[in-house]
């Protein structure tokens, strides 16, 4: 059974401070990582991909791999109110499809 | 940007009567995938296409659920007849690649059966 776990939340972080929201997943051989970012109501929408171990940024975003552990991580810098949503964390297993957790609810205490 | 775009956006229904989605993925993704979201919880998957062609299908509901892709282009998923436990967003996205590739997702439809 391949598996994608995250810890619901709340996760509550003060505006301006460092957001770290984490996934592990079930299968040393996965393929590539996906992050969601989901407002109340809405659909999933893409905030970063990666496919390599080490560190991957973009804007105040910043994903970490790490295969051998088997976890990915989603770092956000400089937290803002409109951070405040659901993540997604979603994993290719090498199936061609996406497996989801269940989200990690983040809300930016201003 | 091109977008998927999902039809309606909203639809209530009573238990037993047929309910359908419709799906256009962005124009040139040959994969579609059908998701539903149970509220507070993550995307599922219900059905895969590559073309016209069902790729995966294990984990849509065959007794009340179908779902099709004829020309490989849009597709309609449709639940008959509706319980009350299919109350759920159902989202539609389209894959331009394989693994290296996101899905990206259309509006969803949110379906509340009464």
């Amino acid at each position: 059974q391949k598996e994608v776990e995250q810890n619901s939340g709340p996760l509550s972080v003060p505006e301006g401070a460092i957001a770290s929201l984490n996934c592990t997943y079930s299968d040393r051989g996965s393929q590539s990582f996906f992050w969601y970012r989901q407002y109340s109501g809405k659909s999933p929408e893409l905030i970063m991909f990666i496919y390599s171990n080490g560190d991957k940024e973009d804007g105040r975003f910043t994903a970490q791999l790490n295969k051998a552990s088997q976890y990915v991580s989603l770092l956000i810098r400089d937290s803002q109110p409109s951070d405040s949503a659901t993540y997604l964390c979603a994993v290719d297993f090498g199936n061609e499809k996406l497996t989801f957790g269940t989200g990690t609810r983040l809300t930016i205490i201003p | 940007e091109a977008e998927v775009a999902q039809s309606p956006r909203y639809k209530i229904t009573e238990k037993s009567q047929a309910v359908a989605f419709w799906c256009d993925p962005i124009s040139g993704h040959a994969t579609l995938y059908w998701y539903r979201q149970i509220l507070g919880q993550g995307p599922e998957l219900l059905v895969q296409f590559q073309d016209e062609s069902v790729v995966d299908d294990s984990q849509l509901p065959k007794d009340r659920f179908s779902a099709e892709r004829l020309k490989g282009v849009d597709s309609t998923l449709k639940i008959q007849p509706a319980e009350l436990g299919d109350s759920a967003m159902y989202l539609c996205a389209s894959r331009q690649g394989q693994y290296n590739s996101p899905l990206h997702f259309g509006n969803g439809t949110r379906l509340t059966v009464t």
